[in-house]
């Protein structure tokens, strides 16, 4: 079946460190792997995405590559901010085995302190 | 700018009443979700639609919940009777058809629901 893992948090920062949200999924097909973010009281929203092996999907300063050899999308940010502060899902879909209904990790949380 | 709307954004009520959640997905989308969100158990997915029709309510208890999409600006989901349970934020989130443009997901603002 799908399903993803996400590294377990909470993690904190200190500003400008270097970030790493570690993902990794189980997939039957091909699937799609996004990166969701959630600011406190919000929905969530898309952060960046990547539709086939070896693609990079970038925001913000963001970044993440799709790995196909060890099944792992994890996040990455040079420099973090305060404003970056946030609850960010990784995400599976495999639009062909089961249309677009979308498999979310439990959520790493994510605080940068000044 | 395109937006999933929802209503109401807060509700709190008293066990054993009726709630429903409104949300109206993005025009031109056909696929709309609902989830709920906990603080134990995460998001989970509670019902899915294309085209107005239900595909995937596996996660939604049968005896107290029921979604509708009435037509395609409007999605519904009910709990009756709501229990304290329940309380949960709930998502709403709706998408593009398959193969007509990207497929990623777009959410709602959430309805914070408190069954006391």
């Amino acid at each position: 079946g799908n399903s993803v893992t996400q590294m377990e948090g909470p993690v904190t920062l200190s500003e400008e460190a270097f970030l790493t949200i570690n993902c990794t999924y189980t997939a039957t097909g091909y699937p799609s792997l996004f990166w969701y973010v959630q600011y406190p009281g919000e929905g969530l929203q898309l952060l960046l995405k990547a539709t086939k092996a070896d693609d990079k999907g970038s925001n913000k300063g963001f970044e993440a590559t799709y790995r196909k050899e060890t099944t792992s999308f994890h996040l990455e940010k040079g420099s973090v901010q305060v404003s970056d502060s946030a609850v960010y899902f990784c995400a599976l879909s495999d639009l062909v085995a089961t249309g677009n209904q979308f498999y979310f990790g439990t959520g790493t949380s994510l605080t940068v302190i000044p | 700018d395109a937006r999933v709307t929802q209503t109401p954004r807060h509700k709190v009520t008293e066990m054993g009443q009726e709630v429903t959640m409104r949300c109206q997905p993005i025009l031109g989308h056909n696929t709309v979700f609902w989830y709920r969100q906990t603080m134990m158990q995460g998001l989970e997915l509670l019902a899915y639609f294309r085209n107005r029709a239900p595909l995937d309510d596996s996660g939604m208890p049968k005896d107290r919940f029921s979604a509708e999409m009435p037509d395609a600006t409007l999605a519904t989901l009910k709990i009756q009777p709501s229990e304290p349970r329940d309380s949960a934020v709930y998502f709403c989130a709706s998408g593009f058809p398959p193969g007509q443009g990207s497929y990623e997901q777009y959410f709602g603002p959430g309805t914070r629901l408190t069954v006391t």
